[in-house]
């Protein structure tokens, strides 16, 4: 069955360096995925979306990487802050939002 | 204003009782999700309504009974409650069911079945 799984349940990060969190999927069909950020005790709130015509996409401080050859998504967080720290999901999007574990983000002081 | 909005945030309960949880969303979405979100954190779709109607339907025990009264709320009732049941439960809304739409989450309502 369809499936979008995280290589890391757990990154450490020192605060001021670049995360990366990755993750793999398992559906070639899909061509839509989102990051989650899921703080405690709060909701998974959307950070970035990349369609699968593109291999990135830039926000503010977070970029996704897109390699559909190997299924695999990245999210690179730039200059990593206090408040970067949450569980992080990908999420492929079809007729319904499938989830992957999450990684959780610790941020080092 | 809170975009979802879920009641009550927490609930204990004990074995065997029938519970409900509201959620109401005033983003003018017309699809509404449950989700669960269990003891390791991972997120599985549990229903979905567009306009008001039953899209999806994951595999959840038929205690589990969603209901939509309009397009604005989908409220979630559980019957038999077991100790299985408990986990976060959260609500979202998008715009559509299409491809490439975002889902608003609520902020949870953490079911404790004791």
């Amino acid at each position: 069955g369809e499936s979008v799984g995280l290589h890391l349940p757990t990154l450490s990060v020192q605060e001021g360096d670049n995360s990366i969190i990755n993750c793999a999927y398992s559906n070639s069909a899909s061509d839509y995925f989102i990051w989650y950020k899921q703080e405690s005790g709060k909701g998974p709130q959307f950070i970035i979306d990349i369609r699968s015509n593109m291999d990135k996409r830039q926000g503010q401080r977070v970029t996704v990487l897109l390699n559909k050859t190997v299924k695999h998504l990245s999210l690179q967080i730039a200059a990593t802050q206090p408040g970067d720290s949450a569980v992080y999901f990908c999420a492929e999007r079809g007729d319904k939002i499938i989830f992957g574990k999450g990684t959780r983000l610790h941020i080092l002081p | 204003d809170t975009a979802v909005s879920q009641t009550p945030k927490y609930l204990v309960t004990q074995m065997g009782n029938d519970k409900s949880i509201k959620c109401e969303q005033n983003l003018g979405h017309d699809t509404m999700y449950w989700y669960k979100q269990d003891s390791k954190k991972f997120l599985k779709i549990m229903f979905s309504y567009n306009n008001k109607e039953l899209i999806i339907n994951e595999t959840v025990p038929n205690r589990f009974s969603p209901k939509s009264p309009d397009k604005a709320h989908l409220n979630l009732h559980i019957n038999s409650l077991e100790l299985g049941d408990s986990a976060v439960y959260f609500c979202a809304s998008s715009q559509g069911n299409g491809l490439r739409t975002e889902a608003f989450f609520g902020q949870g309502t953490r079911l404790t079945v004791v």
